[in-house]
């Protein structure tokens, strides 16, 4: 079975540019995750679909951040304009979305931002 | 109070050594609880799943307390191999998974 496919792999920008993210999650899986991993940090939840609905982006800074999940399947996550401090590793993540206390999550190999 | 809280570590142990991690919730109302390991520069991947009381898997244990609100997660035998860092996650809510900070683990040869 294919795992979370995200892309790039790496990307450096510098200040105040744009930068996009790709997600791809496995396939039949309803809901899909994008996290911010600071080093040394526990992922940081910045958006959540159902479907192609969002259930939480309570985190998400959207002053500078957006994300979107057209069809409900592929998602994109852009930040515009970046700043120093969103260095980080953005992760996606996908479930199945089935009843909560079977559910589980898996994620993809992350994308590596460096903000100069 | 942090939702989902862990000692960061490191720990430092012997190769053949048990070791055991803590992990502390707050919210009462959780169901689920998953251990996740995460290589340097890797993705957390899926280590164990808790989803009662607890459950074994070789030579990973893990255990639920919902009375006092933590999960353990147990090594014996400790290999090079096991060195990374391993997450505490709570499922709390619809969907949402609750990360702790992580517990880094160096197995010394």
């Amino acid at each position: 079975e294919a795992g979370v496919a995200q892309s790039p792999r790496y990307k450096i920008i510098e200040k105040r540019q744009s930068v996009a993210f790709w997600c791809n999650p496995i396939s039949g899986h309803a809901t899909l995750y994008w996290y911010q991993q600071i080093l040394g940090q526990g992922p940081k939840l910045l958006i959540q679909f159902q479907n192609n609905g969002v259930v939480d982006d309570s985190q998400l800074p959207k002053d500078r951040f957006s994300a979107e999940r057209l069809k409900g399947v592929d998602s994109t996550l852009k930040i515009q304009p970046a700043k120093l401090e969103d260095s980080a590793v953005y992760l996606c993540a996908s479930s199945l979305g089935l009843a909560e206390n079977t559910d589980t999550q898996y994620f993809g190999p992350g994308t590596r931002l460096t903000v100069l | 109070r942090k939702e989902v809280e862990q000692d960061p570590g490191p720990f430092n142990v012997p190769e053949g050594a048990t070791v055991a991690f803590n992990c502390t919730y707050s919210n009462s109302a959780s169901q689920s609880f998953f251990w996740y390991r995460q290589d340097c520069r890797k993705e957390p991947k899926l280590l164990m799943s808790v989803y009662s009381s607890g459950n074994e898997d070789g030579r990973f244990t893990a255990q639920l307390n919902r009375a006092s609100q933590y999960i353990s997660l147990l090594i014996r035998d400790s290999k090079l191999s096991d060195s990374a860092t391993y997450l505490c996650v709570v499922l709390s809510g619809t969907y949402k998974y609750i990360f702790g900070t992580g517990t880094r683990l160096k197995v010394l040869a």
